[in-house]
Protein backbone atom coordinates (compact mmCIF):
# COMPACT_ATOMS: atom_id res chain seq x y z
CA UNK A 1 0.00 0.00 0.00
CA UNK A 2 0.91 3.68 -0.15
CA UNK A 3 0.35 6.92 2.12
CA UNK A 4 0.13 9.58 0.11
CA UNK A 5 -0.36 13.51 1.51
CA UNK A 6 -1.90 16.64 -0.11
CA UNK A 7 -1.40 20.01 0.36
CA UNK A 8 -3.17 22.09 0.93
CA UNK A 9 -5.98 20.29 1.82
CA UNK A 10 -8.42 23.41 0.84
CA UNK A 11 -8.24 26.52 -0.56
CA UNK A 12 -10.38 29.65 -1.90
CA UNK A 13 -9.16 31.14 -4.46
CA UNK A 14 -9.70 34.44 -6.51
CA UNK A 15 -10.75 34.08 -10.24
CA UNK A 16 -7.25 34.55 -12.27
CA UNK A 17 -5.40 33.86 -9.57
CA UNK A 18 -3.19 29.79 -9.86
CA UNK A 19 -2.99 27.49 -6.95
CA UNK A 20 -0.38 24.47 -6.76
CA UNK A 21 -0.78 21.55 -5.11
CA UNK A 22 1.16 18.96 -3.71
CA UNK A 23 1.16 15.14 -3.41
CA UNK A 24 3.81 13.18 -1.46
CA UNK A 25 4.26 9.40 -1.10
CA UNK A 26 5.44 8.27 1.58
CA UNK A 27 7.43 5.23 -0.99
CA UNK A 28 8.81 5.34 -4.35
CA UNK A 29 5.92 4.79 -6.71
CA UNK A 30 6.14 4.37 -10.63
CA UNK A 31 3.03 5.70 -11.41
CA UNK A 32 1.10 8.99 -10.73
CA UNK A 33 -2.45 9.85 -11.83
CA UNK A 34 -4.41 13.36 -11.22
CA UNK A 35 -7.79 13.46 -11.07
CA UNK A 36 -10.46 16.15 -10.57
CA UNK A 37 -13.78 15.21 -9.23
CA UNK A 38 -16.34 18.39 -9.59
CA UNK A 39 -19.14 18.84 -7.02
CA UNK A 40 -21.70 15.66 -7.09
CA UNK A 41 -19.63 13.91 -9.78
CA UNK A 42 -17.33 10.67 -10.17
CA UNK A 43 -13.33 11.07 -10.96
CA UNK A 44 -11.93 12.28 -14.10
CA UNK A 45 -8.41 11.66 -15.10
CA UNK A 46 -6.85 14.96 -15.72
CA UNK A 47 -3.11 13.27 -16.54
CA UNK A 48 -0.46 10.91 -16.01
CA UNK A 49 2.49 12.32 -13.87
CA UNK A 50 5.91 10.55 -15.66
CA UNK A 51 9.48 10.91 -13.52
CA UNK A 52 11.81 12.26 -15.56
CA UNK A 53 9.24 13.69 -18.73
CA UNK A 54 6.39 15.93 -19.37
CA UNK A 55 3.21 14.68 -18.27
CA UNK A 56 0.40 12.56 -20.51
CA UNK A 57 -2.70 14.62 -20.60
CA UNK A 58 -6.23 13.49 -21.00
CA UNK A 59 -8.44 14.70 -23.88
CA UNK A 60 -9.88 18.07 -22.56
CA UNK A 61 -7.16 19.17 -20.52
CA UNK A 62 -3.49 20.83 -21.38
CA UNK A 63 -0.48 21.36 -20.02
CA UNK A 64 -0.86 25.09 -20.08
CA UNK A 65 -3.90 25.16 -17.61
CA UNK A 66 -3.19 22.43 -15.56
CA UNK A 67 0.98 22.14 -15.62
CA UNK A 68 2.36 19.00 -13.68
CA UNK A 69 5.89 18.55 -12.52
CA UNK A 70 7.34 14.89 -11.19
CA UNK A 71 11.19 15.85 -9.52
CA UNK A 72 11.09 12.48 -7.92
CA UNK A 73 9.74 8.86 -7.32
CA UNK A 74 7.66 10.34 -4.40
CA UNK A 75 6.46 13.88 -5.51
CA UNK A 76 4.38 15.96 -7.80
CA UNK A 77 2.59 18.89 -8.19
CA UNK A 78 -0.87 20.20 -10.27
CA UNK A 79 -0.82 23.90 -10.70
CA UNK A 80 -4.34 25.15 -11.83
CA UNK A 81 -3.43 28.06 -13.63
CA UNK A 82 -5.84 31.46 -14.31
CA UNK A 83 -8.42 29.65 -12.42
CA UNK A 84 -12.56 30.24 -13.01
CA UNK A 85 -14.89 29.17 -10.64
CA UNK A 86 -15.54 26.44 -13.56
CA UNK A 87 -12.45 24.67 -11.71
CA UNK A 88 -13.97 24.66 -8.26
CA UNK A 89 -13.23 20.71 -7.96
CA UNK A 90 -11.45 17.99 -5.59
CA UNK A 91 -8.28 17.47 -6.92
CA UNK A 92 -6.74 14.07 -6.36
CA UNK A 93 -3.38 12.56 -6.36
CA UNK A 94 -2.74 8.51 -6.96
CA UNK A 95 -0.53 6.43 -7.32
CA UNK A 96 0.39 2.80 -8.45
CA UNK A 97 3.33 1.25 -6.51
CA UNK A 98 4.08 -1.02 -9.20
CA UNK A 99 3.65 -0.81 -12.99
CA UNK A 100 1.81 -3.71 -13.21
CA UNK A 101 -2.09 -3.07 -15.21
CA UNK A 102 -4.03 -4.99 -12.78
CA UNK A 103 -1.87 -3.43 -9.53
CA UNK A 104 -4.59 -1.50 -6.67
CA UNK A 105 -4.46 2.63 -7.07
CA UNK A 106 -4.29 4.51 -4.04
CA UNK A 107 -5.73 7.90 -3.45
CA UNK A 108 -4.75 11.13 -1.61
CA UNK A 109 -6.94 13.38 0.52
CA UNK A 110 -7.35 15.04 -2.23
CA UNK A 111 -7.76 19.20 -2.25
CA UNK A 112 -11.04 21.25 -2.24
CA UNK A 113 -10.82 24.26 -4.38
CA UNK A 114 -13.51 27.28 -4.30
CA UNK A 115 -12.71 29.68 -6.77
CA UNK A 116 -14.58 32.91 -6.47
CA UNK B 1 -17.25 8.88 -21.80
CA UNK B 2 -18.15 7.31 -18.63
CA UNK B 3 -16.74 3.06 -18.70
CA UNK B 4 -18.71 2.08 -15.73
CA UNK B 5 -22.39 3.39 -14.49
CA UNK B 6 -23.81 2.23 -11.70
CA UNK B 7 -27.48 1.80 -10.19
CA UNK B 8 -29.00 3.13 -7.63
CA UNK B 9 -27.34 6.33 -7.79
CA UNK B 10 -28.98 6.81 -4.23
CA UNK B 11 -29.35 4.04 -1.79
CA UNK B 12 -31.21 5.02 1.34
CA UNK B 13 -31.41 2.06 4.06
CA UNK B 14 -31.92 1.06 7.77
CA UNK B 15 -28.68 0.38 9.86
CA UNK B 16 -28.33 -3.42 9.75
CA UNK B 17 -29.89 -3.92 6.11
CA UNK B 18 -28.05 -5.62 3.49
CA UNK B 19 -26.77 -2.48 0.25
CA UNK B 20 -26.30 -3.85 -3.15
CA UNK B 21 -24.64 -1.60 -5.48
CA UNK B 22 -24.30 -2.53 -9.37
CA UNK B 23 -21.75 -1.08 -11.77
CA UNK B 24 -21.98 -1.76 -15.40
CA UNK B 25 -19.26 -1.20 -17.98
CA UNK B 26 -18.89 -1.55 -21.68
CA UNK B 27 -15.67 -2.90 -22.80
CA UNK B 28 -13.65 -5.92 -21.60
CA UNK B 29 -11.69 -5.34 -18.50
CA UNK B 30 -8.55 -6.57 -16.84
CA UNK B 31 -9.88 -5.81 -13.54
CA UNK B 32 -12.94 -4.16 -11.60
CA UNK B 33 -11.71 -2.44 -8.41
CA UNK B 34 -14.50 -0.52 -5.71
CA UNK B 35 -14.01 2.32 -3.64
CA UNK B 36 -15.48 4.47 -0.48
CA UNK B 37 -15.54 8.23 -0.67
CA UNK B 38 -16.56 10.08 2.45
CA UNK B 39 -17.95 13.25 2.36
CA UNK B 40 -16.10 14.48 -0.56
CA UNK B 41 -12.56 12.89 0.69
CA UNK B 42 -10.12 10.82 -0.86
CA UNK B 43 -11.03 7.29 -2.09
CA UNK B 44 -10.25 4.38 0.05
CA UNK B 45 -9.50 1.26 -2.10
CA UNK B 46 -11.98 -1.66 -0.79
CA UNK B 47 -11.58 -4.43 -3.34
CA UNK B 48 -10.06 -5.80 -6.66
CA UNK B 49 -11.49 -8.31 -8.38
CA UNK B 50 -9.84 -9.94 -11.27
CA UNK B 51 -11.54 -10.49 -15.11
CA UNK B 52 -10.76 -14.60 -14.37
CA UNK B 53 -12.25 -14.62 -10.89
CA UNK B 54 -16.27 -14.54 -10.38
CA UNK B 55 -16.56 -13.79 -6.23
CA UNK B 56 -14.43 -11.49 -3.76
CA UNK B 57 -14.96 -11.35 0.07
CA UNK B 58 -13.61 -8.72 2.41
CA UNK B 59 -15.32 -8.73 6.23
CA UNK B 60 -18.63 -7.73 5.56
CA UNK B 61 -18.30 -6.76 1.60
CA UNK B 62 -19.27 -9.15 -1.26
CA UNK B 63 -17.96 -8.63 -4.78
CA UNK B 64 -19.16 -10.33 -8.04
CA UNK B 65 -18.47 -10.35 -11.56
CA UNK B 66 -20.11 -11.22 -14.48
CA UNK B 67 -17.97 -10.56 -17.55
CA UNK B 68 -20.50 -11.78 -19.63
CA UNK B 69 -22.95 -9.25 -18.55
CA UNK B 70 -20.06 -6.72 -17.99
CA UNK B 71 -21.19 -5.97 -14.40
CA UNK B 72 -20.25 -6.01 -11.13
CA UNK B 73 -22.07 -5.59 -7.53
CA UNK B 74 -20.92 -4.79 -4.55
CA UNK B 75 -23.29 -6.11 -1.42
CA UNK B 76 -22.38 -4.73 2.12
CA UNK B 77 -23.97 -6.79 4.52
CA UNK B 78 -25.26 -5.64 8.28
CA UNK B 79 -24.72 -2.32 7.49
CA UNK B 80 -23.59 0.44 9.66
CA UNK B 81 -24.21 4.41 10.19
CA UNK B 82 -20.35 4.70 9.17
CA UNK B 83 -20.71 2.79 5.81
CA UNK B 84 -22.55 6.36 4.77
CA UNK B 85 -20.33 7.45 1.80
CA UNK B 86 -20.33 7.12 -2.31
CA UNK B 87 -19.07 3.72 -3.26
CA UNK B 88 -17.30 3.88 -7.09
CA UNK B 89 -16.29 1.21 -9.15
CA UNK B 90 -13.78 1.45 -11.57
CA UNK B 91 -12.18 -0.20 -14.31
CA UNK B 92 -8.68 -0.99 -16.35
CA UNK B 93 -9.36 -2.25 -19.80
CA UNK B 94 -6.61 -4.39 -21.53
CA UNK B 95 -3.52 -2.84 -23.46
CA UNK B 96 -4.17 0.62 -20.90
CA UNK B 97 -2.95 1.37 -17.67
CA UNK B 98 -5.77 4.05 -16.48
CA UNK B 99 -8.98 3.42 -14.62
CA UNK B 100 -12.23 4.55 -15.38
CA UNK B 101 -14.50 5.54 -12.72
CA UNK B 102 -18.06 4.63 -12.69
CA UNK B 103 -20.77 7.51 -11.83
CA UNK B 104 -20.79 6.21 -8.26
CA UNK B 105 -23.97 5.38 -6.14
CA UNK B 106 -24.61 7.19 -2.55
CA UNK B 107 -25.51 5.29 0.54
CA UNK B 108 -27.41 6.50 2.77
CA UNK B 109 -27.48 4.80 6.38
CA UNK B 110 -30.02 5.60 8.77
CA UNK B 111 -29.53 4.72 12.23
Amino acid sequence: SAVISQKPSRDICQRGTSLTIQCQVDSQVTMMFWYRQQPGQSLTLIATANQGSEATYESGFVIDKFPISRPNLTFSTLTVSNMSPEDSSIYLCSVRTSGALTDTQYFGPGTRLTVL
Amino acid sequence: SQQGEEDPQALSIQEGENATMNCSYKTSINNLQWYRQNSGRGLVHLILIRSNEREKHSGRLRVTLDTSKKSSSLLITASRAADTASYFCATVSPGTYKYIFGTGTRLKVLA
